[in-house]
């Protein structure tokens, strides 16, 4: 049974840097074929994909915020990281993980998610 | 980027009503659209993958169907649990995006 969980600071002051743990189990991230993707939503909005990490440390970032996001994994321990840096208002989502299959190109396994609010 | 715009955005139906959402992508797709569900408060849920296939343990009264740019989802007869937000999403290339989402609510 594949479950992901996010964790990470619920309150962030503009400027910092958020810090965010996807932590898994059920697979891991060391066999071929699958990943692991973060997707953001604004509170009432959209979904918004930010980044993706692969079994061999490929990784994929959205563009407009690739200057700003940096994901890792450690395999050993079933998590991935992904930071954000200079927050903003405009930051405040809920941050989900997901689990990624790259050959159906899904995410079929979400975490719960965690609400970050960006304020001073 | 590849744009995805859904219609309608919002819905009122009956139960037992037959129910359909559109996608369409700014550019071909080919079959890489997956629809998810999501309720208030909850995580999404992955409903169909590759425009046509449906998950595991998802309901047969759910299908999609299109390719290329235009997709839909189909609920033959909505239940009370089906009352959700629906997004539709691509995957043919990063950065992936998502549809701004279809909410469908009780008449």
């Amino acid at each position: 049974q594949i479950t992901l969980k996010e964790s990470g600071p619920t309150l962030v002051k503009p400027t910092q840097t958020l810090t965010l743990t996807c932590t898994f189990s059920g697979f891991s991230l060391s066999t071929s074929g699958v990943g692991v993707g973060w997707i953001r939503q604004p509170p009432g909005k959209a979904l918004e994909w930010l980044a993706l990490i692969y079994w061999d440390d490929d990784n994929r970032y959205r563009p407009s915020l690739r200057s700003r996001l940096t994901i890792t994994k450690d395999t050993s321990k079933n998590l991935v990281v992904l930071t954000m840096t200079n927050m903003d208002p405009v930051d405040t989502a809920t941050y989900y993980c997901a689990h990624f299959l790259v050959d159906r190109r899904q995410f079929d396994y979400w975490g719960q998610g965690t609400l970050v609010t960006v304020s001073s | 980027d590849i744009q995805m715009t859904q219609s309608p955005s919002s819905l009122s139906a009956s139960v037992g009503d037959r129910v359909t959402i559109t996608c369409r992508a700014s550019q071909s797709i080919s079959t890489y659209l997956n629809w998810c569900q999501q309720k208030p408060g909850q995580a999404p849920k992955l409903l169909i993958s590759a425009a046509s296939s449906l998950q595991s343990g998802v309901p047969s009264r759910f299908s999609g169907s299109g390719s290329g740019t235009d997709f839909t989802l189909t609920i033959s007869s909505l239940q009370p649990e089906d009352f959700a937000t629906y997004y539709c999403q691509q995957s043919y290339s990063t950065p992936f995006t998502f549809g701004p989402g279809t909410k469908v609510d009780i008449k």
